[in-house]
């Protein structure tokens, strides 16, 4: 059965804390996404990999930064938390072979920062 | 840019109710698009995808979605649904070279029994 890890189900931090989200994939998969999910805005992509080392911005990549040193672990890095970056972070991972593949999801890491 | 809009934010419905929900994208190449389902508390899984073929695509638990390529439209549809549709839904569609996913808002669907 395939599988997406995040982590941590919860967290909570602090203002200016330097927060890091892990997300581990079981499938081989080259592409590999952090999105966030808000109520009423769907889910915004941050950022994607598409290759060890290799790095894209998507829609709301302020504030984040990502790290993928090896293909199956995605990482996402909050600099300085602050508190408008609560909210529920998804990580998934799809394989590159075509389009019309299916992402697969982690379970979410919802953050808090106070 | 690649757009996904999906009209309805919440849809009320009872129990054996016919289901449509809208999704309309914006995107000039060869799409391929997906539907998504969130049940509470649980992770996001595919509900049925489009990339080739046959304009009508049958799903899981009975859902199906047609590709209408001149209205750029994805439309979700079940004939009857049940209490435990009760989910958050969301329409997406490939684009770009590398892979990405965009995603709509997400529709709330809420069946009363």
């Amino acid at each position: 059965d395939v599988k997406v890890t995040q982590s941590s189900r919860y967290l909570v931090k602090r203002t200016g804390e330097k927060v890091f989200l892990e997300c581990v994939q079981d499938m081989d998969h080259e592409n590999m996404f952090w999105y966030r999910q808000d109520p009423g805005l769907g889910l915004r992509l941050i950022y994607f990999s598409y290759d060890v080392k290799m790095k894209e911005k998507g829609d709301i990549p302020e504030g984040y930064s990502v790290s993928r040193e090896k293909k199956e672990r995605f990482s996402l890095i909050l600099e300085s938390a602050s508190t408008n970056q609560t909210s529920m972070y998804l990580c998934a991972s799809r394989a590159l072979t075509g389009g019309g593949t299916e992402a697969f999801f982690g379970q979410g890491t919802r953050l808090t920062v106070v | 840019a690649q757009s996904v809009s999906q009209h309805n934010h919440h849809v009320i419905l009872s129990e054996a109710a016919s289901l449509e929900l809208g999704c309309n994208y914006s995107y000039g190449g060869t799409v391929n698009l997906f539907w998504y389902v969130q049940y509470p508390g649980q992770h996001l899984q595919l509900l049925l995808k489009y990339f080739s073929g046959d304009p009508l695509v049958k799903g899981i638990k009975g859902f199906e979605a047609e590709f209408i390529k001149s209205k750029f439209s994805f439309n979700l549809r079940k004939p009857s649904v049940q209490w435990s549709d009760t989910a958050e839904y969301f329409c997406a569609v490939n684009g770009g070279s590398q892979g990405n996913l965009i995603f709509g808002k997400g529709t709330k669907l809420s069946v009363k029994p």
